[in-house]
């Protein structure tokens, strides 16, 4: 149980593009899902929480029209990556927070998607 | 201070040898507490959750949390070369709704044959 997807696992676009990258819990309803962001050799940095419904929580210096979330069911939430530019290249993993799991306080990932933007 | 100090190592061990990770952490109102493995390129998979202090164990894997000591440990029994990969923390405090996930820098294992 507790099966988080990602879809693409891997994105190359030009600069100036938008990228949506998928996140879907397939065995749990997740009302609560977050965004993270990992470089080469480095911890997750959280970018932002998103409950089923209502609008992100961004993350201090992270931009929210630049990367848009929707988390339109207790299943999805997706992520795009708007006027993508090569700064932007990176490892997007995505979690899920099981809303019935009865209080444990815990996150399942996703196998993350790399994106290279040239 | 970070909240979460976890050294980045990378630890090398002979295959067979125990393991012993660790990370520190400041704020006591953590009673969370998690380890994730992270293989290269793919995402944190969570190994094992403890609430609050005592020990857990689960196969070859030992969790410690030491809330007097605010510090947090991970044994790896007959450490084996697929156990190389990078190991994470992560806790959260409890306050009747749901908090981030804090991690720490994650540490670097290689066990080589």
């Amino acid at each position: 149980g507790a099966v988080v997807s990602q879809h693409p696992s891997r994105v190359i676009c030009k600069s100036g593009t938008s990228v949506k990258i998928e996140c879907r819990s397939l065995d749990f309803q997740a009302t609560t899902m977050f965004w993270y962001r990992q470089f080469p050799k480095k911890s997750l940095m959280l970018m932002a929480t998103s409950n089923e419904g209502s609008k992100a929580t961004y993350e201090q210096g992270v931009e929210k029209d630049k990367f848009l979330i929707n988390h339109a069911s207790l299943t999805l939430s997706t992520l795009t990556v708007t006027s993508a530019h090569p700064e932007d290249s990176s490892f997007y993993i995505c979690s899920a927070r099981d809303g019935t799991s009865g209080g444990q306080e815990t996150q399942y990932f996703g196998p993350g998607t790399r994106l290279l933007v040239l | 201070q970070k909240e979460v100090e976890q050294d980045p190592g990378p630890l090398s061990v002979p295959e067979g040898a125990i393991v012993s990770l660790n990370c520190t952490y400041s704020n006591s109102a953590f009673q969370y507490f998690m380890w994730y493995r992270q293989y290269s390129r793919k995402g944190p998979e969570l190994l094992m959750y403890t609430y609050s202090s005592g020990n857990k164990e689960d196969g070859r894997f030992t969790a410690q949390v030491d809330k007097s000591s605010k510090y947090i440990s991970l044994f790896i029994r007959d450490s084996q070369p697929s156990d190389s990969a990078t190991y994470l923390c992560a806790m959260t405090p409890f306050s009747g709704g749901y908090n981030k996930l804090i991690f720490g820098a994650g540490t670097r294992l290689a066990v080589h044959p």
